[in-house]
């Protein structure tokens, strides 16, 4: 079992479906992120939960709804979503937000159809 | 605005050739810095954390220094092997900027055979 499982793997949706990604951590740490990777941009944080707590939205629109019930799930909700949301997205885990190094599980490939 | 910058985008070296990848920060103020390697379409894998105190780590070929008073990284890599080819990510946790790693672009490494 990897550090930081992410499911699925690949996901292809329509605009008007509503889908669900998920991520575990098995590191008994205390935050969770999600980053999103598109194409040629760097790597952008998009959530941090610290102990459960929303701590960061990166200013993320709506169609992305974030949920953590506990310290080793973090929930991924999308609903009508636009093409350009395509991208790698990717879970993170970390023992503090502060000083101390981060964990990335392999991501899931989502195509917005 | 604080940014994370890496050079070059791209390399291509012969097998057997040492090699220095740089990473360069805009703000000394950090926890610390991550370097990470990720293979095309697949999640991101922690290669080293250097603390803001420290110098340098090393990790078996990988060698990765910090001058925060420049905003330098660099991650040599020795006896580089065509199985290093992968991206390069350098990220930064700054401290004004809790749990939100700043990520460069990347520097993808191709070595040949």
């Amino acid at each position: 079992e990897t550090g930081v499982t992410q499911t699925p793997r690949h996901l292809v949706m329509g605009m008007t479906n509503k889908k669900s990604l998920k991520c575990e951590q098995h590191l008994g740490h205390n935050a969770m992120y999600w980053y999103k990777q598109s194409a040629k941009k760097p790597l952008e944080l998009m959530f941090v939960y610290n102990f459960k707590e929303q701590t960061e939205n990166n200013s993320v629109p709506s169609r992305f709804s974030p949920e953590c019930p506990n310290s080793s799930h973090l929930f991924l909700h999308l609903h009508t979503l636009q093409p350009e949301d395509s991208a790698l997205y990717l879970c993170a885990s970390s023992q503090a937000t502060r000083n101390t190094e981060a964990f990335f599980g392999q991501g899931t490939r989502l195509t917005v159809v | 605005k604080q940014e994370v910058t890496q050079i070059p985008a791209a390399l291509s070296v012969p097998e057997g050739e040492n090699l220095v990848l740089n990473c360069s920060f805009t703000d000394s103020a950090i926890y610390n810095l991550q370097w990470f390697r990720q293979d095309p379409g697949k999640g991101l894998t922690s290669l080293l954390l250097i603390q803001s105190s420290q110098r340098e780590q090393t990790s078996g070929r990988l060698n990765a220094s910090l001058d925060k008073s420049s905003g330098r990284s660099t991650l040599y890599i020795a006896a580089s092997q065509p199985g290093d080819s992968a991206t390069y990510l350098c990220a930064v946790l700054f401290v004004n900027n809790t749990g939100k790693l700043i990520f460069g672009q990347g520097t993808t490494l191709q070595v040949k055979p």
